[in-house]
């Protein structure tokens, strides 16, 4: 089993460019969430999603979409980079039914110049 | 409502001296706790989890944690610390059955002094 996988590792944008995060996991999780890290805060919920088919915000969504594509893929796309969102990203899942140990990804550093 | 807090940002200890990083917790529902480890550049990996069985929880590489509900703290202990133990570690609360409630300490990060 790969667990959580997310592509890229890195990428750098420009302000106003828009790009798409990948996650996919391969243990038939139900939950799925999106993450940014920033110095000093912790791991910050942008969205997650407790099912495949639907997605709910979580405490810093703005800027953010994301689409649960079907049961392992979860992915968060950027509209218009802004360099707020220079951040390392995070995928991760759980079994849901009540379970929340977290499954997390290796990350994806992404800077918005 | 459901709040984590870790007391420490930073915790430097020697080598082969204990560890403890504080956490303290609020939740409205009854609540499930983890401690992960984060080790540079790296992702998360779970240490330990308490889920309502055993107060003292044990994990891996050494650490454990003991849940006080009248203290409302879990807090992280390990006996000898070694190097490879520099990381940063985050405290985390969720409600049992609850998969949308899941909140992150800001994090301890531990600097091991040879």
């Amino acid at each position: 089993n790969a667990g959580v996988t997310q592509t890229p590792k890195f990428q750098v944008l420009k302000t106003g460019q828009s790009m798409t995060l990948q996650c996919a996991q391969d243990m038939n999780h139900n939950s799925m969430y999106w993450y940014r890290q920033d110095p000093g805060m912790g791991l910050r919920l942008i969205y997650y999603s407790a099912s495949e088919g639907t997605t709910d915000k979580g405490e810093v969504p703005n800027g953010y979409n994301v689409s649960r594509l079907n049961k392992r893929e979860f992915s968060l796309r950027l509209e218009s980079a802004a360099p707020s969102q220079t951040s390392v990203y995070f995928c991760a899942s759980t079994t849901g039914q009540g379970n929340n140990e977290q499954f997390f990804g290796p990350g994806t550093r992404l800077t918005v110049l | 409502a459901q709040s984590v807090t870790q007391l420490d940002s930073h915790v430097s200890v020697s080598e082969g001296t204990p560890v403890l990083l504080r956490c303290n917790y609020s939740s409205s529902y009854s609540p499930s706790l983890f401690w992960y480890v984060q080790h540079p550049n790296k992702g998360l990996q779970l240490l330990l989890k308490y889920t309502s069985a055993a107060t003292l929880v044990k994990g891996i590489n050494g650490f454990e944690a003991e849940f006080k509900k009248s203290e409302t703290s879990f807090h992280l202990t390990k006996p000898s610390a070694h190097m490879s133990d520099a990381a940063e570690y985050f405290c985390v609360v969720s409600a049992m059955n609850r998969d949308d409630k899941i909140i992150f300490g800001k994090g301890t990060r531990l600097h091991i002094l040879p």
